[in-house]
């Protein structure tokens, strides 16, 4: 069955990095696009970022772009956004989700939790 | 602020049909398909309703999904107790930098 497991969450200072993966399992990974998105806390989704099967096209939304980078290694199955600059309203679960040609999110990971406080 | 428009709260009694609308621009909603979603208590968000109105195998028939011109509906019939959840639109924007847009969820209350 397919599984997406989010991991690299945390708490970090102001300023500072952080790097999430998100592990997939159970369909072939290089034949879907990606994307991160998240939800700050008690608030709604946000979407984050995109890639392409291939990893030749990126979309970010306006909130990260300069400080954050969505990559991908399809021969271990995984997915990463690299997070520099953090902000605190960067606080927020961070979920990465499957998308395809004919569907889009249709398998969420379960989250992993992104703090920035001093 | 969200770029589509949900209510933030709806509700109902067991048995009952709720709507819950989504409100967009030609842009989103009026050019492209809308989904939905579901987000039990703790839960990460689970797919609902794809390209305006098909139901993901294991989706009940009771969820439906609509669109007309810039706005879409979700509609749940024979209201259950276990439908009460947090509910989001969501449809890809083709004039913003940013691919996809969703809106701020409705919070389903089961009386």
């Amino acid at each position: 069955q397919v599984q997406l497991v989010e991991s690299g969450g945390g708490l970090v200072k102001p300023g500072g990095s952080l790097r999430l993966s998100c592990a997939a399992s159970g369909f072939t990974f290089s034949d879907y696009y990606m994307s991160w998105i998240r939800q700050a806390p008690g608030k709604g989704l946000e979407w984050v970022s995109y890639i392409s099967s291939s990893g030749s096209t990126i979309y970010y939304a306006d909130s990260v772009k300069g400080r954050f980078t969505i990559s991908r290694d399809n021969a271990k199955n995984s997915l990463y956004l690299q997070m520099n600059s953090l902000r605190a309203e960067d606080t927020a679960v961070y979920y990465c989700a499957r998308d395809g040609d004919w569907v889009s999110f249709d398998y969420w990971g379960q989250g992993t939790l992104v703090t920035v406080s001093s | 602020q969200s770029v589509l428009t949900q209510p933030p709260s709806a509700s109902g009694t067991p048995g009952q049909r709720v709507t819950i609308s989504c409100s967009g621009s030609s842009s989103n909603i009026g050019s492209n398909y809308v989904y939905w979603y579901q987000q039990l208590p703790g839960t990460a968000p689970k797919l609902l309703i794809y390209r305006n109105n098909q139901r993901p195998s294991g989706v009940p028939d009771r969820f439906s999904g609509s669109k007309s011109g810039t706005s879409a509906s979700l509609a749940i019939s024979g209201l259950r107790s276990e439908d009460e959840a947090d509910y989001y639109c969501a449809a890809w924007d083709d004039s913003l930098s940013g691919l996809w847009v969703f809106g701020g969820g409705t919070k389903l209350t089961v009386l």
